[in-house]
């Protein structure tokens, strides 16, 4: 059982809709991460914020938007996407984002298939 | 900037062999390194993690892996897997200077033969 968890699970949208994947992390911790994870590729870090302020943006093009209302939740606001942006989106949270010593406890992730 | 690399990308053993996994990174710094693992249908969870002290380091499901500074490695070992062994498994680093970022290989899919 994880204290991250993600919804949907899966989304597959078109090209010009708007949708938005939803995070939410139990554990009481002050750093949240989105990640994208495609076939082959290493995970990629897309965003990191750190109570509540984003502090990474990993050259993440603008049709990803990112919204951090409290600690406890994270949100991906997608729009225009493309077809190579089909991937398994992640999301993970921390306890020290400071220190880097502190492991990250990801979520199941949203399956994305954009058509 | 680091990166890590996984050079086996896929490996298939028979129940009871060892195991051992390569990981290698390039940075010249202070470093924080973890295994992380994913099996079927399941969310990426922490394997072990190495930050300082002693370099062999021992993790869930008798795993464990030893951090050798002068080869930039931090490799993988079991030494008797069993099928229940079979998932996807990353190795990743961050740096020490209050970095969050946390760089992944490409990962290994382990697959076990019973």
């Amino acid at each position: 059982e994880t204290g991250v968890t993600q919804t949907p699970r899966h989304l597959v949208m078109g090209m010009t809709n708007k949708k938005s994947l939803k995070c939410e992390q139990h554990l009481g911790h002050n750093a949240m991460y989105w990640y994208k994870q495609s076939a082959k590729k290493p995970l990629e870090l897309m965003f990191v914020y750190n109570f509540k302020e984003q502090t990474e943006n990993n050259s993440v093009p603008s049709r990803f938007s990112p919204e951090c209302p409290n600690s406890s939740h994270l949100f991906l606001h997608l729009h225009t996407l493309q077809p190579e942006d089909s991937a398994l989106y992640l999301c993970a949270s921390s306890q020290d984002p400071g220190q880097g010593t502190y492991e990250q406890y990801f979520g199941p992730g949203t399956r994305l298939t954009v058509t | 900037a680091q990166s890590v690399s996984q050079h086996n990308h896929h490996v298939i053993l028979s129940e009871a062999a060892s195991l051992e996994l390569g990981c290698n990174y390039s940075y010249g710094g202070t470093v924080n390194l973890f295994w992380y693992v994913q099996y079927p249908g399941q969310h990426l969870q922490l394997l072990l993690k190495y930050f300082s002290g002693d370099p062999l380091v021992k993790g869930i499901k008798g795993f464990e892996a030893e951090f050798i500074k002068s080869k930039f490695s931090f490799n993988l070992r079991k030494p008797s897997v069993q099928w229940s062994d079979t998932a996807e498994y990353f190795c990743a680093v961050s740096d020490n200077f209050g970095n969050e970022k946390l760089t992944f290989g490409t990962g290994t899919r382990l697959t076990i033969i019973p």
